[in-house]
């Protein structure tokens, strides 16, 4: 069956940290692949998505991702966070099977300290 | 664009009343999502449409729940009658065609149900 999968439930880093959330995909083919932000209160902002070609996609807000083919993995990217960071990170995935719908990992919730 | 617009953004209602959620999608976007967001499932898609035609709505957790998408620029999600378990965030994305292209989401209506 198709899945999504991000591990961590929340992340805490330091302001200024490197970051990096991790997402995994359950497919037998390449899927579309997405990250979304969500800040308290507001609706899912898009980051970034992967379709083809290069495997490292660069999103807005200095983010990035990659996708490892061979790991099956899209997991985000950031050198430096910054407190203004702080949200709920999902991955979501498009299958190449006629749906036009996304499947949402479960979130990873990201706190960031001074 | 002023994006996707959902009314009212909060609702507070007694149980056993009917509750209408209320989305305008970006304009010239064909596909149309309802998504409800709780802690304990996350995101999960009720139903979407295309070009005013509901496509899927396997998400739909049961007869009390009813959606409409009447013309290109509008569309409600019906609950009749409302129960406490359907307190939630509910979300309107909406996406031109294909799969690839981004879902813009709207603020979400944050429902509850006494």
């Amino acid at each position: 069956a198709q899945s999504v999968t991000q591990p961590d439930i929340h992340i805490t880093v330091s302001e200024g940290a490197s970051l990096e959330l991790r997402c995994n995909y359950s497919y037998g083919a390449t899927p579309y692949l997405f990250w979304y932000v969500q800040s308290p209160g507001q609706g899912l902002q898009l980051l970034l998505k992967y379709f083809s070609g290069d495997t490292l996609v660069q999103g807005i807000k200095g983010f990035e991702a990659e996708f490892k083919r061979s790991q099956s993995s899209f997991n985000l990217r950031k050198p430096s966070v910054h407190w203004s960071d702080a949200a709920e990170y999902f991955c979501a995935v498009g299958f190449q099977t006629g749906a036009n719908n996304l499947f949402f990992g479960t979130g990873t919730r990201l706190t960031v300290i001074p | 664009d002023a994006g996707v617009i959902q009314s009212p953004r909060h609702e507070v209602t007694e149980m056993g009343q009917e509750v209408t959620l209320r989305c305008k999608p970006i304009s010239g976007h064909d596909y149309l999502f309802w998504y409800r967001q709780t802690m304990m499932r996350g995101l999960e898609l009720l139903i979407y449409f295309n070009n005013n035609v509901p496509i899927d709505d396997s998400g739909m957790p049961e007869d009390r729940f009813s959606a409409k998408m009447p013309n290109a620029s509008f569309s409600t999600l019906k609950i009749q009658p409302s129960e406490p378990r359907d307190s939630a965030v509910y979300f309107c994305a909406s996406s031109r065609p294909p799969l690839q292209e981004t879902q813009y989401f709207g603020p979400g209506t944050r429902l509850l149900v006494l």
